[in-house]
């Protein structure tokens, strides 16, 4: 299986920050690698699909970047309503696995 | 607007079965693939399975942790798509999350049920 590696697991950050979240593929997956944002008590939320591709509707201060092995998840200006865990996934190789979760918090 | 929403959840006990339902609305099912995904009490998320569209075969997969215990099926003339779970275990306890893939170019979820509990215990 392919394991997804994510870091930091918790972040501490205050509005205004640009924060970053990385996962790392045990293997390759090309470009085949998932973002998405949970609330406590609500289904995730895709940000970014294919390493790089904001879904339609979420703001511009996301980016997602990396191909192969590396990826990160960049937050350019954290607002208020980015405080949630924030999970890769990788969709290249059956079974398709989930990174374990990166909670960003308020400092 | 798309819709998925997940029922048949409860209490059951270890060794028992139970099948969970996602019925959707607002696109054409059958063009699509589905997915479930489960979330343990307080912990992350966790990949159970897919099942594709008929014009790829309507083949599954599974990870290993529920392979041989549960089966993912789908009915387009419902727009539903099952989670039949066997042998159940206490470790098989959370929201077990509908999903559907993005598009026929991508398979990440773009869309997710709000969730049913499953809960196993004696």
């Amino acid at each position: 299986d392919t394991q997804m590696t994510q870091s930091p697991s918790t972040l501490s950050a205050s509005v205004g920050d640009r924060v970053a979240i990385t996962c790392r593929a045990s293997q390759s997956i090309t470009k085949w690698l998932a973002w998405y944002q949970q609330k406590p008590g609500k289904a995730p939320k895709l940000l970014i699909c294919k390493a790089s591709d904001l879904e339609s509707g979420v703001p511009s201060r996301f980016s997602g970047s990396g191909f192969g092995t590396e990826f990160t998840l960049t937050i350019s200006g954290l607002q208020p309503d980015d405080f949630a865990t924030y999970y890769c996934q990788q969709y290249n190789t059956y079974p398709w696995t989930f990174g374990q979760g990166t909670k960003v918090e308020i400092k | 607007e798309v819709h998925l929403v997940e029922s048949g959840g409860g209490l059951v006990q270890p060794g028992r079965s139970l099948r969970i339902s996602c019925t959707a609305s607002g696109f054409t099912f059958g063009d699509y693939g589905m997915g479930w995904v489960r979330q343990a009490p307080g912990e992350g998320l966790e990949w159970v399975g897919i099942i594709r569209r008929k014009t790829f075969g309507a083949t599954t997969q599974y990870a290993a942790s529920v392979r041989g215990r549960f089966t993912i099926s789908r009915d387009d003339s419902k727009s539903t798509t099952y989670l039949q779970m066997n042998s159940l275990k206490t470790e098989d306890t959370a929201v077990y999350f509908c999903t559907r893939e993005r598009d026929n170019f991508d398979s990440s979820y773009a869309y997710w049920g709000q969730g049913t509990l499953v809960t196993v215990s004696s």
